[in-house]
């Protein structure tokens, strides 16, 4: 069955600095990915997401993301981050074929504290 | 478009007690997804449904059971609860399938004592 890993679990980062959150999963067939956030008190809001066409997708407050098919990974990424953007990130994806039904599977999530 | 609505917020229950959560979705969506997340495992998939109908089902016992009405509402039930079952139960709607993109409520806040 599909499996998401998030390798940072906890991040600290200054203002300005820049971000790269690790996600990579487990199946090599057809995958929708997905980043989403949830700010401090807020509910889990869409960031990007990664259906088909160009593996690079631009998503909202400046982040994006690379598909890389053949690293089974989606980054996500953001060149100078701001004290707004401390939250929890998940990365998630839907799958289908060899067990997978395309059930919505959620990485452990990292944690972004950034300081101003 | 008002946003997925769920309620209550917040319940507290005691362990052998049942509960009914609650989810509208966005105007228009016909799938609901539901989704325990807790510290220690992340946000884990319950089921989700669509047109009435169970299309998916996370690997949760059978004391946690579902439904949708045909207004797309849904509620979630859990029955006997135990300890464990204490989390921030998630729903999110999407138009047609669970592989659209997912919108998701504010969760119900369940605490079992």
């Amino acid at each position: 069955a599909q499996s998401v890993s998030q390798h940072n679990h906890h991040v600290i980062l200054s203002e300005a600095a820049s971000l790269e959150l690790g996600c990579n999963y487990s199946y090599g067939g057809t995958v929708n990915l997905f980043w989403y956030v949830q700010y401090p008190g807020q509910h889990l809001q869409l960031l990007l997401k990664y259906f088909s066409g160009d593996p690079l997708v631009k998503g909202i407050k400046g982040f994006e993301a690379e598909f890389i098919k053949s690293k089974f990974s989606f980054n996500l990424r953001k060149p100078s981050v701001q004290w707004s953007d401390t939250a929890e990130y998940f990365c998630a994806v839907n799958a289908w074929g060899s067990g997978n039904t395309g059930k919505l599977i959620f990485g452990q999530g990292t944690t972004l504290q950034v300081k101003p | 478009k008002a946003g997925v609505t769920q309620t209550p917020r917040y319940l507290i229950k005691t362990r052998g007690q049942q509960v009914t959560l609650s989810c509208s979705p966005i105007s228009g969506h016909r799938s609901v997804s539901w989704y325990q997340q807790t510290p220690g495992q992340g946000l884990q998939f319950l089921f989700e449904y669509f047109s009435e109908t169970q299309r998916n089902k996370g690997n949760f016992p059978g004391r946690f059971s579902g439904r949708q009405f045909s207004n797309s509402r849904s509620e979630m039930n859990v029955s006997t609860l135990e300890l464990g079952d204490s989390a921030l139960y998630l729903c999110a709607s999407s138009l047609d399938a669970s592989a659209d993109t997912q919108y998701f409520g504010p969760g119900t806040r369940l605490t079992v004592l």
